[in-house]
């Protein structure tokens, strides 16, 4: 059973930076052709793509938000971290963690999602 | 970026109708597009990816068609848990998804 849940600070404040854990079960990220991804989703609107890390450390990021983010994974503790610096008011959200499998190489899992607020 | 387009916004109906939610994509995708399911305060659940293919344990109301620019969903008789806000996502270039069509009950 694939399980994904994202922990992190609820409350930020403007030009921090922000780091969200997803710790999974069910899979290992050193498996040939698995990701893990991140997408957000502000209150009230739709979803957004911010990245997505490979089992081979290959790593995607959104291109307008590139120069902010940073994924990596500890494949010993089964946990991907998305840090995103410069945090702003219109990064509040609900930051989700998604399974990605090369088979439908697209995101079947996902995590509960986290609520991030920032403000000062 | 490929942008992607949902029809309609919101969409009322009633249980046991047949509805059909269409997705654009700024450019020909092929066949690369899920939609999703999402109930507020919950997850997005996957229900149909390569614009056809019914995830495992999703029921046989649910079905998608399309390729290149064009999609839809259609769920074939309503039920009471189907009501709930769906997105198309396109994943040829990156992933970006529409912005969602909330089926509420007439």
């Amino acid at each position: 059973q694939i399980t994904l849940k994202e922990s992190g600070p609820t409350l930020v404040k403007p030009t921090q930076t922000l780091t969200l854990t997803c710790t999974f079960s069910g899979f290992s990220l050193s498996t040939n052709g698995l990701g893990v991804g991140w997408i957000r989703q502000p209150p009230g609107k739709a979803l957004e793509w911010l990245g997505l890390i490979y089992w081979n450390d290959d790593k995607r990021y959104r291109p307008s938000l590139k120069s902010r983010l940073t994924i990596i994974k500890d494949t010993s503790k089964n946990q991907v971290v998305l840090t995103m610096t410069n945090m702003d008011p219109v990064d509040t959200a609900t930051y989700y963690c998604a399974h990605h499998p090369d088979t439908i190489t697209t995101f079947d899992h996902w995590g509960q999602g986290t609520l991030v607020t920032v403000s000062s | 970026d490929i942008q992607m387009t949902q029809s309609p916004s919101t969409l009322s109906a009633s249980v046991g109708d047949r509805v059909t939610i269409t997705c654009r994509a700024s450019q020909t995708i092929g066949s690369w597009l899920a939609w999703y399911q999402q109930k507020p305060g919950k997850a997005p659940k996957l229900l149909i990816y390569k614009a056809s293919d019914l995830e495992s344990g999703v029921p046989s109301r649910f079905s998608g068609s399309g390729s290149g620019t064009e999609f839809t969903l259609t769920i074939s008789s309503l039920q009471p848990d189907d009501f709930a806000t769906y997105y198309c996502q396109q994943y040829n270039s990156y992933y970006s998804f529409g912005q969602g069509t909330k089926l509420e009950i007439k």
